[in-house]
């Protein structure tokens, strides 16, 4: 079985410029997750899917950030500009269940973002 | 505000030198305690979810352990391919649904 796919797994660009990361959960899981995490830190939780709907955004600053998940499957995370404190390793996560599991999240390998 | 602290921040170990990592956490109310391991340049991979004070959970040569303030990993006779960075991370109950608190993790070295 094919894990969480995350594209791209590196991207250098310089500040003020827009980048966009992709992500494909497991077949089967409605949950998804975005998820950043900073050099010799724990992952933290950026927004979060039920499908298609976005359940829990409250840690995404949203005046650069954005992320959409058409269809319920694969989910876009954009930054838009860029800053240098940006820099960081961007995860996607899937779960199969709706509303709470056992805490298992399926994670990809993460793309590694650094801003000039 | 959940919070979950780990400790040592780095560990090295002889090959076959047993040792424990912990994790101390302030929680609300705890859903659960879980434990994934980090190899460098990869996502995390879950290991064990615990869920109440006396639980334990057993993988290969790893032992995880619950109390009501912290949790630990206990690592027996460890190979150097246990070598990473193992994180731990709470759920609450209440609106936060799927959301984990990660804790720094801590970096394990085991040498021949």
């Amino acid at each position: 079985e094919a894990g969480v796919v995350q594209s791209p797994r590196y991207k250098i660009i310089e500040k003020k410029q827009p980048v966009a990361f992709w992500c494909n959960p497991i077949s089967g899981h409605n949950t998804l997750y975005w998820y950043r995490q900073n050099l010799g830190q724990g992952p933290e939780l950026l927004i979060r899917y039920e499908n298609e709907e976005a359940v829990d955004d409250s840690q995404l600053p949203k005046d650069r950030f954005s992320a959409e998940r058409l269809k319920g499957v694969d989910s876009t995370l954009k930054i838009q500009p860029a800053e240098l404190g940006d820099s960081a390793v961007y995860l996607c996560a899937s779960s199969p269940l709706a509303g709470g599991n056992t805490g298992e999240l399926f994670f990809g390998e993460g793309s590694r973002l650094t801003v000039l | 505000e959940d919070q979950v602290t780990q400790s040592p921040e780095a560990l090295r170990l002889q090959e076959g030198e047993s040792s424990s990592l912990n994790c101390s956490y302030t929680v609300s109310g705890l859903r659960g305690l879980f434990w994934y391991r980090q190899d460098p340049g990869k996502g995390p991979e879950f290991l064990f979810t615990l869920y109440s004070a006396g639980e334990e959970k057993e993988k290969e040569r790893l032992k995880a352990t619950l109390t009501k303030k912290e949790s630990f990993l206990h690592i027996t006779a460890p190979k150097p391919e246990d070598s990473a960075t193992y994180l731990c991370a709470v759920q609450a109950w209440g609106g936060g649904g799927n959301k984990l608190t990660f804790g720094t993790g801590t970096q394990l070295k085991v040498e021949l």
